[in-house]
């Protein structure tokens, strides 16, 4: 079984640039979230994707905006970058949208600097 | 809205000594809680979850915690550390809005362990 895999490990921007994270969700399933962390805090949620659509999402702008496949992986997108938008950026999968007891498999995530 | 206080940003224990690590939470329906591990420049791994049932829970490595609903918590413990088990801990409580499910982390628990 393949867990929660993303790409890249680690990126460098600059304000006003744009970014593309990537993750390839745990075998079966069918939900994807997506999470910032920044230095020092625990996770906030950003978004949600259940078969290729967004169903929720958290208090974060529209420049951040995302993409689910037909084969369930995922892309987190982020126009004009902030200075603030540095953090690490993970991404989870879980089977089904519903259900708070759902377990919610975590991936290395994707360490993003804005300079 | 849910939410989770996790009291003290940082813990140091001897190795072999009782580690207490503690989460409150806030929550208008019955909480679905978890904690999660994070090691150094990886994701979130699930140690354990309430939902319903049985209010003490075991987890992975050691862990465990149990559900008072009278205090509002959801305290970590291991009954004897080990230099292993020097991480950032999370706990989260699980929010189901219309149509999806997103957790609410805590702040985090810094947990250090010396020899």
């Amino acid at each position: 079984e393949t867990g929660v895999t993303q790409s890249p490990t680690h990126l460098i921007k600059t304000r006003g640039q744009q970014v593309t994270l990537r993750c390839s969700s745990q075998s079966g399933h069918n939900t994807v979230s997506w999470y910032q962390q920044a230095l020092g805090q625990g996770p906030q949620f950003i978004f949600q994707y259940y078969r290729e659509e967004e169903n929720g999402r958290g208090n974060f702008p529209p420049r951040f905006s995302g993409l689910q496949f037909p084969n369930y992986s995922s892309e987190l997108n982020v126009n004009a970058l902030e200075l603030d938008d540095s953090a690490l950026y993970l991404c989870a999968s879980s089977l089904d949208t519903s259900g708070r007891a759902r377990e919610q498999f975590f991936g290395p995530g994707t360490r993003l600097t804005v300079l | 809205a849910q939410s989770v206080t996790q009291l003290g940003s940082h813990v140091s224990v001897s190795e072999g000594a009782l580690v207490l690590l503690r989460c409150n939470y806030s929550s208008s329906v019955p909480p679905y809680l978890f904690w999660y591990v994070q090691y150094p420049n990886q994701g979130l791994q699930l140690l354990l979850k309430y939902t319903t049932g049985a209010t003490l829970v075991k987890g992975i490595n050691g862990f465990e915690a149990e559900f008072k609903k009278s205090e509002t918590s959801f305290h970590l413990t291991k009954p004897s550390a080990h230099m292993s088990d020097a991480a950032e801990y999370f706990c989260a409580v699980s929010e189901t809005n219309t149509g999806f499910q997103k957790l609410v982390f805590g702040t985090g628990t810094r947990l250090l362990v010396s020899p």
